[in-house]
């Protein structure tokens, strides 16, 4: 299994433009989840998925969209890029939503955002 | 919510056992403690998680007070590679059984030659 994949990596954008962030697991998984890292903080969730047709916000939505089509991908669309914007991205996924407690989250390996 | 405390950084010598501790005094009777831990600019990695019984695994061993007011991580032989954050998480449980994982800025671990 590959596992959580995301791409980009890194990504540069310019104030006002928009771009979709791809994540993708292999693992079957009904969770899915984004979270933004800023340095020196942890990580705060932005959208979250039960399953397929079903996302929630998180704790920090505001300028971002999700749409869950399938069970393996999750994509993040900024609409209108901003520089508060400028983060590291991570999506996360695990088995199963909240009943039960061993599930544990598998997280990608970030995307480095920058918006100037 | 329950929310955690941690100190901010620790150091711990190679070979040592590394206990990083954790306050949770708000937690609630059906919430779980979660230690995960992210290594430099690598997404955040599960260790360990309990209810309120000692649990250990092959990385690590969590032990939690009686009242479940606070925890212990604990690294056994520590080594440079263990060298990250851990991240302290009580677990969240909202809406049709959805959850998500709060982090706040965890324990920065430096484990020292």
């Amino acid at each position: 299994n590959a596992g959580v994949t995301q791409t980009p990596k890194f990504q540069v954008l310019k104030t006002g433009q928009s771009m979709t962030l791809q994540c993708a697991q292999d693992m079957n998984h009904e969770y899915m989840s984004w979270y933004r890292q800023d340095p020196g903080m942890g990580l705060r969730l932005i959208h979250y998925s039960v399953g397929a047709g079903i996302t929630d916000q998180g704790e920090v939505p505001n300028g971002y969209n999700v749409s869950r089509s399938t069970t393996e991908d999750f994509p993040l669309r900024l609409l209108s890029a901003a520089p508060s914007q400028t983060s590291v991205y991570f999506c996360a996924s695990s088995y199963r939503q909240g009943g039960r407690p061993d599930d544990e989250q598998y997280f990608g390996p970030g995307t480095r955002l920058t918006v100037t | 919510d329950a929310k955690t405390t941690q100190p901010p950084s620790m150091d711990c010598a190679e070979g040592r056992a590394a206990n990083l501790p954790c306050n949770h005094s708000t937690i609630s009777g059906n919430e779980y403690v979660y230690w995960y831990r992210q290594i430099h600019s690598q997404g955040p990695q599960y260790i360990i998680h309990g209810l309120k019984n000692n649990e250990t695994n092959e990385m690590a061993s969590l032990i939690i007070t009686e009242d479940r007011k606070s925890s212990t991580l604990i690294l056994p032989h520590a080594t440079l590679r263990d060298t990250a954050v851990y991240y302290c998480i009580v677990r969240v449980v909202r809406g049709a059984g959805s959850y998500q994982l709060t982090f706040g800025k965890g324990t920065k671990l430096s484990v020292i030659p």
